[in-house]
């Protein structure tokens, strides 16, 4: 059974301290998504890869969030300071797009960071 | 801009009454469409999407939809909800130009009463 893995599942941490989330795709997947939901702002994407490269970021915050794909298995989405403001529920999901084909997007269970 | 509209922030229903949950959508290309199911601390669960071909499309655990193009609408219906039902449903919209990405609605919160 196929799915998308996410660690850690919650995270409490101080202001101004760094934090890492990581995120396994499924495998034979080629699109990789980090989104953040909130009570406020519901679900927004923060960003999204293809192929391990990066098609769009701009939705994250770039002073102070990165996001990679060392390799096809493992996505990471760091923040650094962290703020209470990024107080929220991070998702990753996955899917495949070939040959113009769209599909659906796989999501992971979440990470539930918190910083005091 | 693409946009996605669900237009009822939350909807309560009575155990066994039909549910449906409206979903908009804005754009003039041919659109992918789903529909998402959120359980509380979980992630977003695929229950349906179209993308081509008859118009009216099943999915799991009883839920179907219909895309109407000259509404822009992709309803999600089900006809006897079950207290398991209660949750967060999602539309998404997706179209060729967007490389794989989707635009969600704010989402529809649904409560079962017994």
């Amino acid at each position: 059974d196929a799915r998308v893995t996410q660690t850690p599942r919650h995270k409490v941490t101080e202001m101004g301290q760094e934090v890492t989330m990581r995120c396994q795709p499924i495998l034979g997947h080629n699109t990789v998504f980090w989104y953040r939901q909130t009570m406020m702002q519901g679900l927004e994407l923060l960003a999204y890869f293809r192929n391990r490269a990066p098609l769009d970021d701009s939705g994250m915050p770039k002073d102070r969030f990165s996001a990679e794909m060392p390799d096809a298995t493992l996505a990471t989405l760091k923040i650094q300071p962290s703020e209470p403001r990024d107080s929220a529920v991070y998702f990753c999901a996955s899917g495949l797009v070939s040959g113009g084909l769209y599909n659906e997007q796989f999501f992971g269970p979440g990470t539930r960071l918190t910083v005091l | 801009a693409q946009s996605v509209t669900q237009p009822d922030i939350h909807i309560t229903v009575s155990e066994g009454a039909s549910l449906e949950l409206r979903c908009n959508y804005s754009y003039g290309a041919t659109p992918y469409l789903f529909w998402y199911v959120q359980s509380p601390g979980q992630g977003l669960q695929l229950l349906l999407k179209y993308f081509s071909g008859d118009t009216l499309v099943q999915g799991i655990k009883g839920f179907e939809a219909e895309f109407k193009r000259s509404q822009s609408s992709f309803n999600l219906r089900k006809p006897s909800v079950h207290w398991s039902d209660a949750a967060e449903y999602f539309c998404a919209v997706g179209f060729n130009t967007n490389a794989g990405k989707s635009t969600f609605g704010d989402g529809t919160t649904l409560t079962v009463k017994p």
